[in-house]
């Protein structure tokens, strides 16, 4: 079993639709958790920390359940430039799951 | 602008060639890292160094070696290059363990 997993999708949503992503990982004293955004052929780059609370920053949320052990990014009103694959990270800098593919259509 | 400078950003090389990929930081973070990305797949960790002075082996290290020049500098080097080597490589920065990753740009490795 690989230690973080991510369903690759694509997910294919239309504007203004809510999407949800999980990403689980294996070990239960990770202690570090963040959403990455990659547009295509480009670097990632960070779209926002996992707090134990739950944290929210716009249209963005995430949130952590350590009990079940995922990670969670949801995305209200997509937009087109959401278009792009996400990546989960578990203990800062040295898992990072497969990603999931977003597509948002007009 | 502060960031991470990751040189060549092409290279073509044919099996058994040598060739080191270079990274440069100005962020003063004390640790770096070197991922390889192949198509649909997420990042694999090839090696890091978590300060200056020491470097360790990450998930798929066969093949690669590392240097870690100071403080702003952290090497890649194929010494016998395999197309199986063929990938998208980016060195990244953190301040220390489990922080936020700063990327390079990227070097697009094809080894025919």
């Amino acid at each position: 079993r690989k230690e973080v997993e991510q369903d690759p999708g694509p997910f294919n949503v239309p504007e203004g639709a809510t999407v949800a992503f999980n990403c689980t990982y294996s070990n239960s004293a990770s202690q570090s958790f963040f959403w990455y955004r990659q547009d295509c052929r480009k670097e990632p780059k960070l779209l926002m920390s996992v707090y134990s609370s739950g944290n929210e920053d716009g249209r963005f949320t995430a949130q952590l359940n350590r009990a079940s052990q995922y990670i969670s990014l949801l995305i209200r009103d997509s937009k087109l430039s959401d278009s792009a694959t996400y990546l989960c990270v578990v203990n800062g800098e040295l898992t990072f799951g497969g990603g999931t593919r977003l597509m948002v259509k007009p | 602008n502060a960031g991470v400078t990751q040189t060549p950003k092409f290279q073509v090389l044919k099996t058994g060639q040598s060739m080191t990929l270079q990274c440069a930081q100005d962020m003063n973070h004390n640790s770096m890292y070197w991922y390889r990305q192949d198509p649909g797949m997420g990042l694999r960790l090839i090696y890091y160094s978590a300060s200056e002075g020491t470097t360790d082996k990450g998930e798929v290290p066969n093949g690669y070696n590392v240097s870690r020049l100071n403080k702003r500098e952290f090497s890649l080097r194929l010494e016998s290059a395999a197309p199986s080597q063929t990938s998208v490589y980016f060195c990244a920065t953190s301040p220390g363990t489990y922080n936020v990753l700063t990327f390079g740009a990227g070097s697009r490795l094809t080894v025919l």
